[in-house]
């Protein structure tokens, strides 16, 4: 079974860099499957900050275009959000998870089929 | 403001029949699949209903998903204790070029 796990910082100050990896382990990150960062304020809902796939394409939230990136390290099997010029906004639980896929190789957006347990970062000063 | 609505909260007693509805547009939920989550607090969600109405592995019968235009439906039959829980809905939206989640629905087994 594949499992994931995020790690990083959970304080980071106001207008720092976000960092967060997700390591990947049961299975090969060099699949068809693309990988996704998703985020949930406290006490709020579900919000999708993208994906990315194991040859470097990525798709990212339109709101978070231009402060995200999310890259793959393929050798470390694992892969990594970065959010810039961060705000007291962007204080939530973050969660790395794998799309999931029919037939074994058509990505099927909006299916997160494992997810990490979640990672909680506070933008503080 | 979520671009996918669903009602902030939905009940009934153990062994009832529940429906959680997601409401979209056609950019959505009217041109792509939908998915359902289920979140325990203080856990991470879990996969419920891909496809519109297709089950995980492992995943109850009790549970079915469904779609008719701009709108999806799930529902849970013969309610349970442990279904208590917020379900989210999510779907493609071909304007946004994301993925788009409803605001999330608290379920309590009264």
């Amino acid at each position: 079974h594949v499992h994931l796990q995020e790690s990083g910082p959970g304080l980071v100050k106001p207008s720092g860099t976000l960092s967060l990896t997700c390591a990947v382990s049961g299975g090969s990150i060099i699949s068809p499957n693309w990988w996704s960062w998703v985020r949930q304020p406290p006490g709020a809902g579900l919000e999708w900050i993208g994906e990315t796939l194991h040859d470097g394409s990525n798709i990212y939230n339109p709101s978070l275009s231009g402060r995200v990136t999310i890259s793959i390290d393929r050798p470390y099997s694992r892969f990594s959000l970065r959010l810039n010029s961060v705000t007291a906004a962007d204080t939530a639980v973050y969660y790395c998870a794998r799309v999931a896929t029919q037939a074994t190789k058509y990505r099927i957006p909006g299916a997160l089929d494992v997810w990490g347990q979640g990672r909680a970062v506070v933008v503080s000063s | 403001q979520s671009v996918l609505t669903q009602p902030p909260s939905a009940s009934g007693p153990p062994g009832q029949r529940v429906t959680v509805s997601c409401s979209g547009g056609r950019s959505n939920i009217g041109s792509n699949a939908v998915s359902w989550y289920q979140q325990i607090p203080g856990s991470a969600p879990k996969l419920v209903i891909y496809n519109n109405n297709l089950r995980p592995s492992g995943v109850p019968d009790r549970l079915s998903g469904s779609k008719s235009g701009t709108s999806a439906s799930l529902a849970i039959g013969g309610l349970q204790s442990d279904d208590e829980a917020d379900y989210y809905c999510a779907s493609w939206d071909d304007s946004l070029k994301g993925v788009v989640f409803g605001g999330g629905t608290k379920l309590t087994v009264l």
